[in-house]
């Protein structure tokens, strides 16, 4: 069964640096989504992004975040410059249609020190 | 404003006992709902889905929840639990902004604990 991949599993991180983290979606699948999830907390939306450009996002996603899909096949989250604020689970999910029947892949765990 | 709010933070139940999640949305458009089920340390995985049609939704592992619009709410159910069932559950709704896209906002969770 086809499914959700994300790379790497987990990323440590200077406060300051940039990190891209990597998802691979399903391939036939057309809507792309970021959430992140602080530890203990909940799932919370980042951004989707359809047809090369984003379509939706949250107040979350301000300038330090940017989403881009290089290749056709990953879809990336670029952070700029991270915060201490920033570590949490990142999931990446895609969907082949509207409404978005969304499946997730299994996360990035990101330790911002 | 959409947003959802799953009554229960934590539910403690003994195996082989019946089982409500309780899950209540607000939104002022037509909505999707979706239950998801997070074990420790993994990613989401879809229990089920409300699109459309009818209001009593079946999914995986003999979970099944039930739209009431008068109510908005999407209480998951299952009939008689495993300690397999232990996990974090996840309460969604998503719906159609101007934009053209979607967005989706989860519950804060419950998390199910199964004793034997």
């Amino acid at each position: 069964e086809p499914e959700v991949t994300q790379t790497p599993s987990h990323q440590v991180t200077q406060m300051g640096q940039e990190v891209i983290l990597r998802c691979v979606p399903i391939s036939n699948h057309l809507y792309f989504y970021w959430y992140r999830q602080i530890l203990g907390q909940k799932v919370e939306f980042l951004v989707s992004f359809y047809n090369n450009e984003i379509s939706e996002k949250s107040e979350i996603f301000d300038d330090q975040f940017s989403v881009e899909r290089p290749d056709g096949s990953n879809f990336t989250l670029k952070i700029r410059s991270t915060k201490l604020e920033d570590s949490a689970m990142y999931f990446c999910a895609s969907s082949v249609t509207s409404p978005p029947t969304q499946y997730f892949g299994p996360g990035t765990r990101l330790l911002v020190l | 404003a959409q947003s959802v709010t799953q009554l229960d933070s934590q539910v403690p139940v003994f195996e082989e006992a019946p089982v409500e999640l309780r899950c209540n949305y607000s939104s002022s458009v037509s909505v999707y709902l979706f239950w998801y089920v997070q074990y420790p340390n993994q990613g989401l995985q879809l229990l089920l889905k409300y699109l459309s049609g009818s209001t009593l939704v079946k999914g995986i592992n003999g979970f099944e929840a039930e739209f009431n619009k008068s109510q908005t709410s999407f209480h998951l159910r299952k009939p008689s639990v495993h300690i397999s069932d232990t996990a974090e559950y996840f309460c969604a709704v998503s719906d159609l902004r101007d934009t053209g896209g979607f967005k989706t906002i989860f519950g804060a969770g419950t998390r199910l604990f199964v004793k034997a």
